[in-house]
């Protein structure tokens, strides 16, 4: 089946970094999709993406859809305590597929 | 208001059980899923529901029967506990199929003894 890579795994940073994730794929997805976990709760949409090259920005958060469609990436700004938590990259192919994860630690 | 709940929050029984874990959205939303996350927080669908009919069914061993009473509600029934089905279920609702903004509950952490 598809399958998403996603790195890095985790992240350890210091407050007021900024931090860049991605996303690759085998195949083609028509969506990408960037959600964040809490500790103890489910998943969270970031951001939304519908077109190949699409920049969207939501925050201090920005994601692009990748011009091959393989693949999207998610930065960061200024990164902040409470941007702690798993980052995850799915695309939507009848069904969400999810990527692996990336872990991030935020140090004040 | 929580949008999509599910309950129990915790879960611990004996291996061989039967249980059920309950999820109930109240978005108006047509289509719930459910998905189980690993110790190594992976994600995957394992069953999605639209209009209380059966759309996605991966491939989910048949100890697992999910159950719709009606569209706002989507149970999962587990029959003969094993040790591997602990991890943490989610469940999620969305306004159609396929649609990508999926509304995630708490989770449930089953674990298996």
């Amino acid at each position: 089946g598809q399958q998403l890579n996603q790195s890095p795994q985790s992240m350890f940073i210091q407050e007021g970094e900024d931090v860049s994730m991605n996303c690759t794929s085998s195949s083609i997805f028509n969506t990408w999709l960037w959600y964040k976990q809490d500790p103890g709760e489910g998943p969270v949409l970031l951001i939304a993406l519908y077109k190949a090259g699409e920049l969207t920005s939501n925050g201090r958060l920005t994601a692009q859809f990748g011009i091959t469609r393989k693949d999207s990436f998610l930065n960061i700004s200024a990164s902040i305590p409470s941007d702690v938590g798993i980052y995850f990259c799915a695309g939507l192919e009848g069904k969400l597929i999810f990527g692996q994860g990336t872990e991030l630690s935020v140090k004040p | 208001d929580t949008a999509v709940s599910q309950t129990p929050k915790y879960l611990v029984t004996q291996m061989g059980n039967d249980k059920s874990i309950k999820c109930e959205q109240n978005l108006g939303h047509d289509t719930m899923y459910w998905y189980k996350q690993d110790s190594k927080k992976f994600l995957k669908i394992m069953f999605s529901y639209n209009n209380k009919e059966l759309i996605i069914n991966e491939t989910v061993p048949n100890r697992f029967s999910p159950k719709s009473p009606d569209k706002a509600h989507l149970n999962l029934h587990i029959n003969s506990l094993e040790l591997g089905d602990s991890a943490v279920y989610f469940c999620a609702s969305s306004p159609g199929h396929p649609v990508a903004i999926q509304y995630f509950g708490a989770g449930t952490r089953l674990s298996v003894l």
